[in-house]
């Protein structure tokens, strides 16, 4: 399985709406789960099953999608929210990552 | 809160083998899988393989014949050793809590391992 994230990098403002999209390259059901890295920490799991968000992430990140075509949405970003944003499917070995979404400010 | 510690040498001599230690605490070894993920310097983020705490795994197929990852109940640590390595394993090494369908929900601050002569 291939996971193809889009885009490779983005320019955004506080306030706006941003999407990310992580494409399979065959059926993984619901089985993903979105990441966010800031620069020199490890990465927090955000979304897991695709949609369900993890304990104490804020509710304007929301996930959607199955299949072979998923979506991360920040619904109004913030300034904590400038990241790196990784995919990974666990439908089946290996568990690989997405290339992973560069979220910078304009 | 449970929380992982990455241990080993920074610096690894190439062919030689690499060798980490996860310490968990805060919580049991003794349930979930644990695994390790490494990114070199300035790119993504690459699965290597997990154990449960019963002994089985499940390995990259591009790393698989190399690495070995294994578990110590009694000392609630899990390890990783990876062989022949090339300058093409330089990477920040994480060690995760995986939870199953969930992902990695805990992870270690991450060590840096060099591998150059």
């Amino acid at each position: 399985i291939q996971l193809t994230q889009s885009p490779s990098s983005l320019s955004a403002s506080v306030g706006d709406r941003v999407t990310i999209t992580c494409r399979a390259s065959q059926g993984i059901s619901s089985s993903l789960a979105w990441y966010q890295q800031k620069p020199g920490k490890a990465p927090k799991l955000l979304i897991y099953a695709a949609s369900t968000l993890q304990t104490g992430v804020p509710s304007r990140f929301s996930g959607s999608g199955s299949g072979t075509d998923f979506t991360l949405t920040v619904s109004s970003l913030q300034p904590e929210d400038f990241a790196t944003y990784y995919c990974q499917q666990l439908y089946n070995y290996p568990l690989i990552f997405g290339g992973g979404t560069k979220v910078e400010i304009k | 809160q449970v929380q992982l510690q990455e241990s080993g040498p920074g610096l690894v001599k190439p062919s030689e083998t690499l060798s980490l230690t996860c310490t968990v605490s805060g919580g049991s070894i003794s349930s979930y899988y644990w695994s390790w993920i490494r990114q070199p310097p300035g790119k993504g983020l690459e699965w290597i393989g997990y154990i449960n705490y019963s002994g089985s795994t499940n390995y990259s197929p591009s790393l698989k014949s190399r690495v070995t990852i294994s578990v110590d109940t009694s000392k609630n640590q899990f390890s990783l050793k990876l062989t022949s390595v090339t300058a093409a394993d330089t990477a920040l090494y994480y060690c995760t809590r995986h939870t199953w369908n969930i992902g990695s929900d805990y992870w270690g601050q991450g060590t840096l391992v060099t591998v150059s002569s």
